[in-house]
């Protein structure tokens, strides 16, 4: 069925470098997309979002692009800190708010010192 | 501060009984949340849609009859597992999208269920 998946299940990077995690999505009619933070034992935290009209989309620190051509989906911080240590979560949805949202299997970010 | 509460955060359960999960949105009214489940290193699974006034709608694989699912006002859903067991043992997550918020889905911190 449609999923949506990641390339890389882990990333480590150094305090100060930038950090790109990557998503593949199948579903070509999906309209809206999410990435989450995950830290451990906690419920996902809202990043940035994007929806299918836009190729890029700036937050924080965080970018979030969208090639549909593709079907990929990449969100890129700056700067990463200690802080940004967390499991990310791309996500899509047919429609945003009210619809389901589908879950790729997650990439664990590690910073060095 | 949450935009979504969960009730409780973690509860362990003696296998056979039930449990009560509460999802609240705060300051939002939310006619539709959803409920998923999360095992360990692993991705958050959708199981159910929760609608209020009427019933639920449950992802393929999921058993209506042991995790009910009551969302009965516009800011209260609530998920029961009955009869639990230990592979029932999971994280329990919460979302609703957010109008205000221009339809930003927030999640809930987790509830954690162990049955022992």
């Amino acid at each position: 069925g449609e999923s949506v998946g990641l390339h890389l299940p882990t990333l480590s990077v150094q305090e100060g470098d930038n950090s790109i995690i990557n998503c593949a999505y199948s579903n070509s009619a999906s309209d809206y997309f999410i990435w989450y933070k995950q830290e451990s034992g906690k419920g996902p935290q809202f990043i940035i979002d994007i929806r299918s009209n836009m190729d890029k989309r700036q937050g924080q620190r965080v970018t979030v692009l969208l090639n549909k051509t593709v079907k990929h989906l990449s969100l890129q911080i700056a700067a990463t800190q200690p802080g940004d240590s967390a499991v990310y979560f791309c996500a899509e949805s047919l429609v945003q708010g009210a619809q389901k949202l589908v879950f790729g299997q997650g990439t664990r970010l590690t910073i060095n010192p | 501060g949450a935009v979504v509460s969960q009730h409780p955060s973690w509860v362990i359960c003696k296998s056979g009984t039930s449990v009560k999960i509460e999802c609240r949105s705060l300051d939002f009214q939310a006619t539709t949340m959803f409920w998923y489940r999360q095992f360990p290193k692993q991705s958050l699974m959708l199981m159910a849609t929760s609608n209020e006034g009427s019933k639920a709608t449950y992802e393929q694989g999921v058993e209506k009859d042991k995790f009910l699912i009551n969302h009965a006002s516009l800011t209260l859903s609530t998920l029961t597992v009955t009869s639990a067991h230990p592979e029932d043992s999971s994280f329990y997550i919460c979302s609703a999208p957010s109008r205000a918020a221009g339809n930003t889905i927030y999640f809930g911190e987790g509830s954690w269920l162990t049955v022992v």
